[in-house]
């Protein structure tokens, strides 16, 4: 596609339940990141994928969260048991494997746990 | 490890008005830094970026940033403001021999009429 694809944009879930968040980078993009934006907390950092290298996970909260990245494509993040402070905005990122280049962002997912 | 700090979480000024939106990094090893913009409901998006080369670095916008690698930052400036600027504004840090792209905390830049 023209762009980082994700879905759902929308998801609104109850405490304790598991989501799974989907990300479809751009074609030719070996590198992708997931990121979370709390209000007034910025953009927190949770995991990156480059190309068929083991992911940096430093960033995963707590082990509820896990991603997956299938194909070198599209990648799933996962939360499980579900809180009210995972409630956030889920960004997802790719860029070309290259550390010039700039990283493309999605439009996110809100994620809002009740 | 790396971090970035943006100490101004908020920004108002006048239109037409000069703006400085400051950033520092800490990094131990060589940088790319990057400025990321994000209109309201809008999702993010490059503004500019420091890779190499002549260290004043322009949008298209007007914006311009410094790479100061003396006192590790990367302020962001503008001589006259626009509504249309009204934005939250991200500093970000990619060290050049690793991808992982670290955010600062954002900046809300408000343009009052």
């Amino acid at each position: 596609g023209a762009g980082v694809s994700q879905s759902p944009s929308n998801k609104v879930t109850e405490k304790g339940k598991d989501v799974e968040l989907r990300c479809d980078p751009i074609s030719g993009h070996t590198a992708l990141y997931w990121y979370r934006q709390s209000l007034g907390q910025g953009l927190e950092f949770l995991i990156y994928f480059q190309g068929n290298s083991a992911p940096d996970k430093s960033g995963l909260p707590s082990d509820r969260f896990s991603a997956e990245r299938t194909g070198g494509s599209v990648s799933t993040l996962t939360i499980q048991r579900t809180q009210q402070e995972d409630s956030a905005v889920y960004l997802c990122a790719s860029s070309l494997e290259v550390a010039r280049a700039e990283a493309f962002f999605g439009q996110g997912t809100r994620l809002t746990v009740v | 490890a790396q971090s970035v700090t943006q100490l101004d979480s908020q920004v108002p000024v006048f239109e037409e008005a000069p703006v400085e939106l400051r950033c520092n990094y800490s990094s131990s090893v060589s940088v790319y830094l990057f400025w990321y913009v994000q209109y309201p409901n809008q999702g993010l998006q490059l503004l500019l970026k420091y890779l190499s080369g002549s260290t004043l670095v322009e949008s298209i916008n007007g914006f311009e940033a410094e790479f100061n690698k003396s006192q590790t930052s990367f302020h962001l400036r503008k001589p006259s403001v626009h509504i249309s600027d009204t934005a939250e504004y991200f500093c970000a840090v990619k060290e050049t021999s690793y991808d992982k792209v670290i955010f600062g905390p954002g900046t809300s830049l408000s343009v009052i009429p």
